[in-house]
């Protein structure tokens, strides 16, 4: 089954600065990839999510590449803010496939310090 | 609030108690799933339902698990028996599947501790 490999699982940034999370996962037949944010002891939020169709989605400072023949996919965090600080999800499925069920990294505690 | 909802958002209960949960999907969103996440990990699928046809369960589900989603909307997920090892989040979220496209929404969860 698929396996989605996380890292870092902790990351602290300056405000202001850029901040990459890295994901690999086993399965090459999942092609949607979305990102979510999870703050301490709210529901997960979705942020972002890239379908393999295409390599790069951006949304105002957040961005996710995705490269299919290497099977890893990225989120990008410019011009961080101190509310940026959360545990961020990346997760992989099979869209079209019998189950839609996610399966998700471990997480990484990204920490944006003023 | 037109999100998804679940109810109740925190239960203590002694082990060997049997607890139930409720989620209520966005509004006409015909998949809903369950997952469990505990403390320092990323959520873990334990089944889910197309209308009101339970599709897949995970073999996290143990047979003292068991969810309905009676007539396709509201679903619950009951445990019996619980152990100290149920102690987790219990997470639902929903999705509208369109063609071969869905993106699914969380609810805030359930923190269950069992004592």
């Amino acid at each position: 089954g698929e396996n989605v490999e996380q890292h870092p699982s902790t990351l602290s940034v300056q405000e202001g600065d850029s901040a990459v999370i890295k994901c690999t996962y086993s399965d090459s037949a999942s092609n949607y990839f979305p990102w979510y944010k999870q703050e301490l002891g709210k529901r997960p939020q979705l942020i972002i999510d890239i379908r393999s169709n295409v390599g790069e989605k951006k949304d105002q400072r957040i961005a996710v590449t995705l490269n299919k023949t290497a099977k890893h996919f990225s989120l990008h965090i410019t011009e961080t803010q101190p509310e940026d600080s959360a545990v961020y999800f990346c997760a992989a499925s099979i869209d079209g496939g019998s189950q839609g069920n996610l399966i998700f990294g471990k997480g990484t505690k990204l920490s944006v310090k003023p | 609030d037109t999100g998804v909802s679940q109810d109740p958002r925190h239960k203590i209960t002694k082990r060997g108690q049997n607890v139930t949960f409720r989620c209520d999907p966005i509004s006409e969103h015909n998949r809903l799933y369950w997952y469990r996440q505990t403390l320092g990990q990323g959520p873990e699928f334990l089944t889910y339902f197309q209308n009101e046809a339970q599709l897949e369960k995970s073999r996290l589900l143990s047979d003292r698990f068991s969810a309905e989603r009676p007539k396709g909307s509201f679903s619950t997920l009951e445990i019996q028996r619980t152990e100290q090892g149920d102690s987790a989040m219990y997470l639902c979220a929903s999705s509208l599947r369109l063609g071969y496209q869905e993106t699914q929404y969380f609810g805030p969860g359930t923190r269950l501790l069992v004592l």
